[in-house]
C-alpha cells in the first residue's frame, strides 16, 4: 500500500533552524512535494524534488533520497509566521499527489 | 477570477439534502481534483479529472458525484448529505501531463460543510 510518514507535531524557537522528516512508501514515484497550511486556510507549494539532494529556496530547503524513501524540509530563521502545518506529498505513478497527515510546527518566542 | 475558487465559503444544511460545491479555475489545467480534510486525518482525494470529459473516483468517493463538462469547472455534488460529510472540501488544479513538475497543485480557498 501506499504509506507518508511524518511527525504529529514540533516546536521550535523564533530564529533557530527545524527539520521535518518524511519517510514515504508510494507504488511508482515521479517526485515528492512540500506543502504549507496555515490554520483555517488552504495548502500553498513550497518545493519541488525530482532528484536526489538539496533544493534551496531562500529559508526553506527540501532534501530527497529516492532510495531510501526519505525526504525532510529544512526552515531556517523561523520566524513566527512560519507556525503552520507543512504537508509531505510524493506523486505515484500515476501522478497523484500522496498526502501525509501533515506536520503541525508550532514556534515560540 | 484569479487562480482556483470556490463556491459557497461555508454552508449548514440538513441531512438528506442535496447539495453541490462549485470550483471553477481560469488556468487552463487538465487535471483538477476535490479533497476532503478532516482533523487529524490530513486530505484524502474524493474524485479527480484528468482533463475534461473524463472523471475518476479516489479514496473516499462514496456519496460523493463529480462532472467535468469543460475545462474550467469541476463541480461536486453530494446527492443526500449524511452527517459524516461534514468536512472542509478543498477544490485543486495541476497543469497535468507527463512531466512530474506538472503535478504541483494549486488550491482552492476550501468550502466549510456541516451537515446536521
Amino acid at each position: 500500500g501506499q504509506n507518508i510518514d511524518q511527525p504529529t507535531e514540533m516546536t521550535a524557537t523564533e530564529g533557530a533552524i527545524v527539520q521535518i522528516n518524511c519517510t514515504y512508501q508510494t507504488s511508482g514515484f515521479n517526485g515528492l512535494f512540500w506543502y504549507q497550511q496555515h490554520a483555517g486556510e488552504a495548502p500553498t507549494f513550497l518545493s519541488y524534488n525530482v532528484l536526489d539532494g538539496l533544493e534551496e529556496k531562500g529559508r526553506f530547503s527540501s532534501f530527497l533520497s529516492r532510495s531510501k524513501g526519505y525526504s525532510y524540509l529544512l526552515l531556517k530563521e523561523l520566524q513566527m509566521k512560519d507556525s503552520a502545518s507543512y504537508l509531505c506529498a510524493p506523486a505515484d505513478s500515476n501522478y497523484q499527489l500522496i498526502w501525509g497527515a501533515g506536520t503541525k510546527l508550532i514556534i515560540k518566542p | 477570477i484569479a487562480g482556483i475558487t470556490q463556491a459557497p465559503t461555508s454552508q449548514i444544511l440538513a441531512a438528506g439534502r442535496r447539495m453541490t460545491l462549485r470550483c471553477t479555475q481560469d488556468m487552463r489545467h487538465n487535471a483538477m481534483y476535490w479533497y476532503r480534510q478532516d482533523l487529524g486525518l490530513g486530505l484524502r482525494l474524493i474524485h479527480y479529472s484528468n482533463t475534461a470529459g473524463t472523471t475518476g473516483k479516489g479514496e473516499v468517493p462514496d456519496g460523493y458525484s463529480v462532472s467535468r463538462a469543460n475545462t474550467d469547472d469541476f463541480p461536486l455534488t453530494l446527492a443526500s448529505a449524511v452527517p459524516s460529510q461534514t468536512s472542509v472540501y478543498f477544490c485543486a488544479s495541476s497543469r497535468g501531463g507527463g512531466a512530474a513538475v506538472y503535478n504541483e497543485q494549486f488550491f482552492g480557498p476550501g468550502t466549510r460543510l456541516t451537515v446536521l
